[in-house]
């Protein structure tokens, strides 16, 4: 069955600083990949997206790529803000999704991201 | 638009008490879904609906019903609550198709005595 696996957290750092979060994924054929984030007493929103191999998904200065070949969808980002604290799921869904094929998302643990000024 | 909206945002039970969680649509999407969260574990799939009429089984449906009689409505009722029933209820809904963005709801937590 289809899996993610993020890096462990929580992950700590300093205003400004560079940002990875690891995310690596099993399915059989082209899944779409997705990273939500989660602020604290919300519920989550989409982050990004991808859903076929090479595209790079973006949005608000945070960046993934859907690498088919190490099977993985990184986040990162240049200079993370203390308003980027939150958590941070990676999640896929199958591709054949559709009609009568729900295609539930699959979620990786989250991973705690705090940002100190 | 007012997107996923779910009621109540908190709530306490006793164990073996019953109680149905609100969920509501107004984007017209057809697919709906519940999650819950729990530490450690990411969200894990309840139930879930591809349309008015039509539900099937997550994978945690023990202990929950659902129903899908309108396309905008989506409640979730447990029957006869547990403690491990403790945790955060997400609704989801979204459009057909595998990339379609899934939109969740502001989530209730739920705490079983």
């Amino acid at each position: 069955g289809n899996s993610v696996t993020q890096m462990e957290g929580p992950v700590t750092l300093s205003e400004e600083a560079f940002l990875t979060i690891n995310c690596t994924y099993t399915a059989t054929g082209y899944p779409s990949l997705f990273w939500y984030v989660q602020y604290p007493g919300e519920g989550l929103q989409l982050l990004l997206k991808a859903t076929k191999a090479d595209d790079k998904g973006s949005n608000k200065g945070f960046e993934a790529t859907y690498r088919k070949e190490t099977t993985s969808f990184h986040l990162e980002k240049g200079s993370v803000q203390v308003s980027d604290s939150a958590v941070y799921f990676c999640a896929l869904r199958s591709a054949n999704a559709g009609g009568t094929s729900y295609g539930k998302l699959t979620f990786g643990q989250g991973t705690i991201l705090t940002v100190h000024p | 638009n007012a997107g996923v909206t779910q009621t109540p945002k908190f709530q306490v039970l006793k164990t073996g008490q019953s109680m149905t969680l609100q969920c509501a649509q107004d984007m017209n999407h057809e697919y709906m879904s519940w999650y819950r969260q729990d530490p450690g574990m990411g969200l894990r799939l309840i139930h879930y609906s591809v349309g008015a009429g039509i539900t099937d089984q997550g994978e945690v449906p023990n202990g929950y019903n659902v129903s899908r009689s309108t396309t905008e409505d989506f409640p979730l009722r447990l029957l006869s609550a547990a403690p491990s029933q403790t945790s955060v209820y997400f609704c989801a809904s979204r459009r057909g198709g595998g990339g379609e963005t899934q939109y969740f709801g502001p989530g209730t937590r739920l705490l079983v005595l």
